[in-house]
């Protein structure tokens, strides 16, 4: 079984629409982060958590919000989904130096 | 703010060949520089890291090198198989308002052909 999972792996919604994405993770690891991968752009930030009472913005948080259920789960949320929200989300676990990524995420806003 | 930028976006070579890939940042303040691999619908997966202080690091036909002062780093392939074939993406990891974070260079898609 992946050590990272992310539900689902593939959604299509309309414009104004409230999504949520999930992460679970097996690896017992207290940081759980949330990227963003547009063409051309690389991975960028969008929430970080280093344990479940902590919560922080990354580079680019607006439009976006996450919920740290558990220390296994992490969930990002849509609160109105807008065209440019089209992307590729990954899901990541820390510990140390390194990070483990999730399958990601293919959303498509209509 | 730390910018990543991988060069060339996309490669494409015979099997065989040995490559460079290349990544270079603006700020030398980095604790440490990795070298990911994304295939298709698996996420990523670490490859190489190389911590500030260190000048280079290798895996089996990988190694990869860090020239902290010119903000540049190189990942080198020998003898390329098709198996290589994925997106190669570096990052930084810096320390941005109090904690570490990662920043990704945009990758380069590496395709080897048989």
């Amino acid at each position: 079984d992946a050590d990272v999972t992310q539900t689902p792996r593939n959604r299509i919604t309309k414009t104004g629409k409230r999504i949520m994405l999930e992460c679970s993770q097996t690896k017992g690891h207290d940081r759980m982060y949330w990227y963003r991968q547009d063409p051309g752009l690389g991975l960028r930030l969008i929430y970080y958590s280093f344990d479940v009472k902590d919560i922080n913005k990354g580079e680019i948080s607006d439009g976006y919000s996450v919920s740290r259920q558990a220390q296994a789960k992490f969930s990002l949320s849509l609160e109105s989904a807008i065209p440019n929200q089209t992307a590729l989300y990954f899901c990541a676990t820390g510990v140390g130096e390194t990070q483990y990524f999730g399958p990601g995420t293919r959303l498509l806003v209509l | 703010k730390q910018e990543v930028t991988q060069i060339p976006a996309a490669l494409s070579v015979p099997e065989g060949e040995n490559l460079v890939l290349n990544c270079s940042f603006t700020d030398s303040a980095i604790y440490n520089l990795q070298w990911f691999r994304q295939d298709p619908g698996k996420g990523l997966t670490s490859l190489l890291l190389i911590q500030s202080s260190q000048r280079e690091q290798t895996s089996g036909r990988l190694n990869a090198s860090l020239d902290k002062s010119s903000g540049r780093s190189t990942l080198y392939i020998a003898a390329s198989q098709p198996g290589d074939s994925a997106t190669y993406l570096c990052a930084v990891k810096e320390e941005i308002q109090g904690a570490q974070k990662l920043v990704f260079g945009q990758g380069t898609r590496l395709t080897i052909n048989p």
